[in-house]
């Protein structure tokens, strides 16, 4: 079974850092394009940041840029976003998904993990 | 960016009917246009893609349509599980990947 488990979230300062997790089973990990997006509380999905299925290219949105870091480590099925210089508009039930390669949508979603920036 | 706009915001219809759900693209997305289903509590998951493309397991009623910048999803006949928010989004010209507001498919 094709399966995305998110860990990491959780409650941080304005300023603070947090480290997200994805742990993927069931399917080649290194043959996929992984993503990061993002649900303000009620509010619609935004597109985070992608990395290539080798890690070569990635992609952030203009809102994090800078301040996010995706990486994916192959040999241990694993994606990761490390959050840095956090604001409450971060605050928001983040979701790792798969993108197979070629023009292809998100195709698997992990179950989400809560982020939440406050003093 | 491509702009994704999705109307109604609010969709209220009766189970066993039919609902018709659209999505605008602010430019030519061409057929790169996904549709998700998100329920209360849970991740969104592929209903749709290449614009009318059912994604493994997804019930025949089901059906997307469009090409370019107007898109619809039609759900033939609402049954009780059918009733959620639905996102669209284009994976034509990214980053960044982009979605539509969501529309709320409700009870009647």
């Amino acid at each position: 079974e094709v399966q995305l488990v998110q860990s990491g979230g959780g409650l941080v300062k304005p300023g603070g850092s947090l480290r997200l997790s994805c742990e993927a089973s069931g399917f080649t990990f290194s043959s996929y394009s992984m993503i990061w997006v993002r649900q303000s509380p009620g509010k619609g999905l935004e597109w985070v940041s992608s990395i290539s299925s080798s890690g070569k290219y990635i992609y952030y949105a203009d809102s994090v840029k800078g301040r996010f870091t995706i990486s994916k480590d192959n040999t241990k099925n694993s994606l990761f976003l490390q959050m840095n210089s956090l604001r409450a508009e971060d605050t928001a039930l983040y979701f790792c998904a798969r993108r197979p390669s070629g023009d292809w949508p998100f195709d698997c979603w992990g179950q989400g993990t809560l982020v939440t920036v406050s003093s | 960016e491509v702009v994704m706009t999705q109307s109604p915001t609010t969709l209220s219809v009766s189970p066993g009917e039919r609902a018709t759900l659209s999505c605008r693209a602010s430019q030519s997305v061409s057929f790169h246009l996904a549709w998700y289903q998100q329920k209360p509590g849970q991740a969104p998951s592929l209903l749709i893609y290449g614009a009318s493309n059912r994604a493994t397991g997804i019930p025949a009623r089901f059906s997307g349509s469009g090409s370019g910048t107007e898109f619809s999803l039609t759900i033939s006949s609402l049954q009780s599980e059918d009733f959620a928010v639905y996102y669209c989004q284009q994976y034509y010209k990214w980053p960044p990947y982009t979605f539509g507001q969501g529309t709320k498919l409700e009870i009647k």
